[in-house]
């Protein structure tokens, strides 16, 4: 299967700083990549969608100014986390889909975001 | 009514059994079904896609699909300790971009 990294898989930030991760398709280039955010015991939230060279669509209650996502080429995308909370803690993951895949979307590791 | 309903067990099967995971969804143009493995601490894992009304089978993994019930399961064949997971099932909606899921069955799989 098609394989997405994701960078760094964990992170311990002082509150009011900035995070940045990065997602990235390996072996295939990703028209779309999601960004997912994940409680301890609950559900995959989706909080925004990216399409390479365009503006993110943000799902709803999610601040955009407070996450910044990036889709700069086929293979990259990032998400920045400004000015972090410690109820920004939570598990971020990222999926990518190609549109040879039969849209079948593929996940990261994740990333483990602490902010004290 | 969600879009996309599992239930979310804990569904506990011993080990060589038949585990059986249900899902239902509501938007009957859905063309493009998954099912995705998650361990905790973990992302999850794409499994098994299936597109067409009837099974499909990759190795001890069966999915099944009825459109017309607006229903898909997953049977994990001889199971072990090492299924056991969160399963999702996501669903495309018909002009959605994105994947819906389901909240998720937690399997336990009993030595």
């Amino acid at each position: 299967g098609a394989v997405v990294s994701q960078h760094p898989s964990r992170v311990i930030c002082k509150s009011g700083t900035s995070v940045k991760i990065e997602c990235r398709s390996l072996d295939f280039q990703a028209t779309t990549m999601f960004w997912y955010r994940q409680f301890p015991k609950q559900s995959l939230m989706l909080m925004a969608t990216s399409n390479e060279g365009s503006k993110a669509t943000y799902e709803q209650g999610v601040e955009k100014d407070k996450f910044l996502i990036n889709h700069a080429s086929l293979t990259l995308s990032t998400l920045t986390v400004t000015s972090a909370h410690p109820e920004d803690s939570s598990f971020y993951i990222c999926s990518a889909r190609a549109s040879g895949l039969a849209n079948e979307q593929y996940f990261g590791p994740g990333t483990r975001l602490t902010v004290t | 009514q969600k879009e996309v309903e599992q239930n979310s067990g804990p569904l506990s099967v011993p080990e060589g059994a038949i585990a059986s995971l249900n899902c239902t969804y509501s938007d009957r143009v859905s063309q493009s079904f998954f099912w995705y493995r998650q361990y905790s601490g973990k992302s999850p894992e794409l499994i098994m896609s299936i597109y067409s009304n009837g099974d499909k089978e990759d190795g001890r993994f069966t999915a099944q699909l009825n459109k017309a019930s607006q229903y898909v399961s997953l049977l994990i064949r001889d199971s072990q300790p090492s299924d056991s997971a969160t399963y999702l099932c996501a669903v495309k909606p018909g002009s959605a971009r994105q994947l819906t899921f389901g909240s998720g069955t937690q399997l336990t799989v009993l030595p």
